[in-house]
């Protein structure tokens, strides 16, 4: 499978704990994305990178989340002190973005389902 | 920021039938518009996208127009079939590789 991919699929911690998901883009793809998505809603936007460097964070990512992508490959997204407000879907995508020519759609990840008890 | 708006959030249609979804948003700098489908427990995929330089764009069944001085667009399918039941995302960003703001999503059933 050459699409983005997102482990773990689900995530079950308890209240307090940390927990670190992983997101690997399409090979070459240089933008990577965050979204949260609870139920009911659209995705919301958390974070992007340009290869990487973070170019944006959202208010919504409190202190208690950071993310990086070190290499300009894969990205970890990590939350601290998890609550139960932070129980929803965490998805990636990537995109290539070369110039005005080369501009391609975001490709979304299946997603990591987090559930904080 | 920029705030995008679908309604309403189900709709249900016989097979066969047209369905249009609305969308409005409310940053007029926003310039690109894609439509994601989104079936039970899988990924948001795009299905088609429109930029701000045209008003309509067609993909066999799917359509998607914009009307830039009224900040709405809508996704138009035709003959529709029991696979297009999804939940369908509408998006707005400046810039087609930008962040994405999407609206709350609408529940589409095709009913055989």
């Amino acid at each position: 499978d050459t699409g983005v991919s997102q482990n773990p699929r689900h995530k079950i911690t308890k209240r307090g704990q940390n927990v670190t998901f992983r997101c690997d883009p399409i090979s070459e793809h240089n933008r990577l994305y965050w979204y949260r998505q609870t139920l009911g809603q659209g995705p919301e936007f958390l974070t992007y990178f340009q290869n990487e460097a973070q170019l944006e964070k959202s208010r919504l990512l409190s202190d208690r989340f950071s993310a990086e992508r070190p290499k300009g490959s894969f990205s970890t997204l990590e939350i601290q002190r998890t609550e139960q407000g932070d129980s929803a879907m965490y998805l990636c995508a990537s995109s290539l973005v070369r110039g005005i020519l080369v501009n391609t759609e975001a490709f979304f990840g299946q997603g990591t389902r987090l559930t904080v008890v | 920021g920029e705030n995008v708006e679908q309604h309403p959030s189900t709709l249900s249609v016989q097979e066969g039938d047209s369905a249009v979804i609305k969308c409005t948003y409310s940053d007029s700098a926003s310039n690109y518009f894609p439509w994601y489908k989104q079936e039970l427990g899988k990924r948001p995929q795009l299905i088609i996208d429109i930029r701000s330089n045209v008003g309509e764009k067609k993909d066999q069944r799917i359509a998607v127009t914009l009307n830039k001085t009224a900040k709405h667009f809508s996704l138009h399918i035709t003959e529709t079939q029991p696979e297009d039941s999804a939940v369908y995302f509408c998006a707005a960003s400046v810039g087609a590789n930008s962040k994405l703001t999407f609206g709350k999503g609408i529940t589409l059933s095709v009913r055989p």
